[in-house]
């Protein structure tokens, strides 16, 4: 099966930097996925990793590693609208290749 | 931008009625997934499928149906609502070619059973 883990919720300033994590344990591992959902809303893609290191994209960066079943999603400057909740999935072999999400951790970014 | 349609956005019906969640996406993509999320909550798969005519059962046990019978068509049926459906359904597909291709999401059903 699968599991996995994030904080609940955390809280952090505009124009600060936040990471937040995820550990996993799965069978089958084929790649590392994070989501942005605001409230109400359908999640949107926002980064993938399979190999070990580290993804950067604006100011979103992921990191991954696989031997310890753990990855980071870091948000630099942030602003207001990143208060949402970010979700860590994982994709397996299994279930049609689906991906099997965590709880999500909800940030609120406050000024 | 993701082409991925589900109908209706919101719905509030009685408990026994029949319903039928509509997703679909244009982008030709194989396979298709539904998610059940309660609010606040994580996001549970419920039923999936690799292309037409397959359909599978997902980790969280649903009494919803689906079916397959086009590549782009994912409807979810409900033969007899109750109260313990209230939830969000949430459609998605994938080309399923590869490790990065993306899973897109559709903007959701939020459904209530009174």
């Amino acid at each position: 099966g699968q599991n996995i883990d994030q904080p609940t919720e955390m809280t952090a300033t505009e124009g600060a930097i936040v990471q937040i994590n995820c550990t996993y344990q799965t069978s089958g591992f084929n790649g590392l996925f994070w989501y942005q959902q605001h409230a109400g809303e359908a999640p949107t893609f926002l980064s993938y990793n399979v190999l070990d290191g580290l993804e950067e994209k604006g100011r979103f960066s992921s990191f991954l590693s696989r031997s310890k079943g753990y990855s980071y999603l870091l948000l630099k400057e942030l602003q207001m609208k990143d208060s949402a909740s970010y979700l860590c999935a994982v994709r397996a072999h299994q279930a049609g290749t689906a991906l099997i999400f965590g709880k999500g951790t909800t940030l609120s970014v406050s000024s | 931008e993701a082409d991925i349609y589900q109908t209706p956005r919101y719905l509030v019906i009685g408990t026994g009625k029949k319903i039928t969640l509509e997703c679909s996406q244009t982008m030709g993509h194989d396979k298709m997934y539904w998610y059940q999320q309660d609010p606040g909550m994580e996001l549970h798969l419920i039923h999936y499928s690799y292309g037409v005519n397959s359909t599978e059962k997902g980790d969280l046990s649903s009494e919803s149906t689906v079916s397959r019978i086009r590549t782009e068509h994912f409807p979810l049926t409900l033969e007899s609502a109750r109260p313990s459906h209230t939830s969000q359904y949430l459609c998605a597909s994938r080309t399923g070619t590869g490790g990065r291709d993306t899973q897109y999401f559709g903007p959701g059903t939020r459904l209530t059973v009174l």
